[in-house]
């Protein structure tokens, strides 16, 4: 069955980066993209952009651009999104999510890394 | 790259219909057949209920409709059951500047 399973919460300070992983099983991994979606506490669910799925194209939308770098590691079907210069506003749930292709939906979602940034 | 408008709430009694909108602009919903919904329970990871404006994946019941007019979508929840309480987003393919995709604010579904 199709799963994507998520690194752990992570603390971190001020400034500081983090890297959440996403490692998807049960589906040819290289067939599809994956997107990254994040959502505040108590707040709605933001897009942040996608990876294509050879992995050698991405975009995010304006907000995080220069501040956020997808990739992906075929050899181990994990993607990986890392955030730099965090403040306390990039405090919430980051979720990855697969996007079968041409039909616009997300079908599958990892569970969520809480990131919390906190001096 | 704004957010498209959805309700805060609503509401309606079990057996009931409830019916959330979705507005955008041309440059998304109105100008994309690729607009989704998604049921979040607290705590939890959103599951897709829609897509296409009107498509449900496998084992979504078909309780549950979507519809789109111009730059509105919305999605009908029919027979209202306890576990349709629930926040619902939409979601929209935009092709500008680059192809993404923008959420809508959600909605807080209450079953009374």
């Amino acid at each position: 069955q199709v799963q994507l399973v998520q690194s752990g919460a992570e603390v971190k300070k001020p400034g500081a980066s983090v890297k959440v992983s996403c490692k998807a099983s049960g589906y040819t991994f290289t067939g599809y993209y994956m997107h990254w979606v994040r959502q505040a506490p108590g707040q709605g669910l933001e897009y942040m952009g996608w990876i294509n799925p050879n992995g050698g194209d991405t975009y995010s939308v304006q907000k995080f651009q220069g501040r956020v770098t997808m990739t992906r590691d075929t050899s181990i079907s994990t993607d990986y999104m890392e955030l730099s210069r965090l403040t306390s506003e990039d405090t919430a749930v980051y979720y990855c999510a697969r996007e079968p292709p041409r039909t616009g939906g997300f079908d599958y979602w990892g569970q969520g890394s809480l990131v919390t940034v906190s001096s | 790259q704004s957010a498209l408008t959805q309700p805060p709430s609503a509401s309606g009694s079990p057996g009931q219909s409830v019916t959330i909108s979705c507005t955008g602009t041309s440059s998304d919903v109105g100008g994309s057949n690729s607009v989704s919904w998604y049921q979040q329970h607290p705590g939890k990871a959103p599951k897709l209920m829609i897509y296409e404006v009107n498509k449900r994946p496998s084992g979504v019941p078909d309780r549950f409709s979507g519809s789109k007019s111009g730059n509105t979508a919305s999605l009908t929840v029919s027979g209202l059951q306890a576990e349709d309480e629930a926040d619902y987003y939409c979601s929209s393919y935009t092709g500008s500047p680059r192809a993404s995709y923008v959420f809508g604010t959600g909605t807080k579904v209450t079953v009374l």
